[in-house]
């Protein structure tokens, strides 16, 4: 059973840098053909899809948030990590990361998703 | 980006009704839709997937149809663990969108 786990600082400064980790378990990251994304989600609102890591290095940005976006991979510990730059309380939600089935072969669709984890931006 | 556009956003039902939520895509996306379910302070768990596929372990009272721009989700007997908040997913093309969610109460 696979399980994703979130991790980093719940409260980050306006203009700083966001960091959470993604750890996967049940599973290996560079394995499967799958895509590794961050998903995250306004309070009270609707879900954002913000990118993936795929192939242990091939990424992709929501162009909305591209240009302060990066996602990265530690194969060694089977986990990937997101870094947002220059937040605003704009920035302030609940990260998810996920794993989504190619739609090739398995038809697509996000299938594990972590518990979320709670980032307010404020001074 | 494809808009995906989710009617209604609030649906009033009771306990064994047979209940339809709608969405509509801003452009084809073919069958490439999925549907979600979220339970309040977890994360959305797929229920369907290529628009009308049911995720395993997902219970068969949940069904998906449609292609194109229309899909529907449909409940044939709702349950009491299934009035929660319910998303489409287009994954035609980059950037992925959701609908903005359809609130399922009890009456």
């Amino acid at each position: 059973q696979v399980q994703l786990q979130e991790s980093g600082p719940g409260l980050v400064k306006p203009s700083q840098t966001l960091s959470l980790t993604c750890t996967v378990s049940g599973g290996s990251i560079s394995s499967g053909g799958y895509y590794w994304s961050w998903i995250r989600q306004h309070p009270g609102k609707g879900l954002e899809w913000i990118g993936y890591l795929y192939n242990s290095g091939s990424t992709y940005y929501n162009p909305s948030l591209k240009s302060r976006v990066t996602i990265s991979v530690d194969t060694s510990k089977n986990q990937f990590s997101l870094e947002l730059s220059s937040v605003t309380a704009a920035d302030t939600a609940i990260y998810y990361c996920a794993r989504e089935r190619p739609r090739g072969t398995t038809k697509g669709g996000f299938d594990y998703w972590g518990q979320g984890a709670l980032v307010t931006v404020s001074s | 980006d494809i808009q995906m556009t989710q009617s209604p956003s609030t649906l009033s039902a009771s306990i064994g009704d047979r209940v339809t939520i709608t969405c509509r895509a801003s452009q084809t996306i073919g069958s490439w839709l999925a549907w979600y379910q979220q339970k309040p302070g977890k994360a959305p768990k797929l229920l369907i997937y290529k628009a009308s596929s049911l995720e395993s372990g997902v219970p068969s009272r949940f069904s998906g149809s449609g292609s194109g721009t229309e899909f529907t989700l449909t409940i044939s007997s709702l349950q009491p663990d299934d009035f929660v908040t319910y998303y489409c997913q287009q994954y035609n093309g980059y950037p992925w969108t959701f609908g903005q969610g359809t609130k399922v109460e009890i009456k």
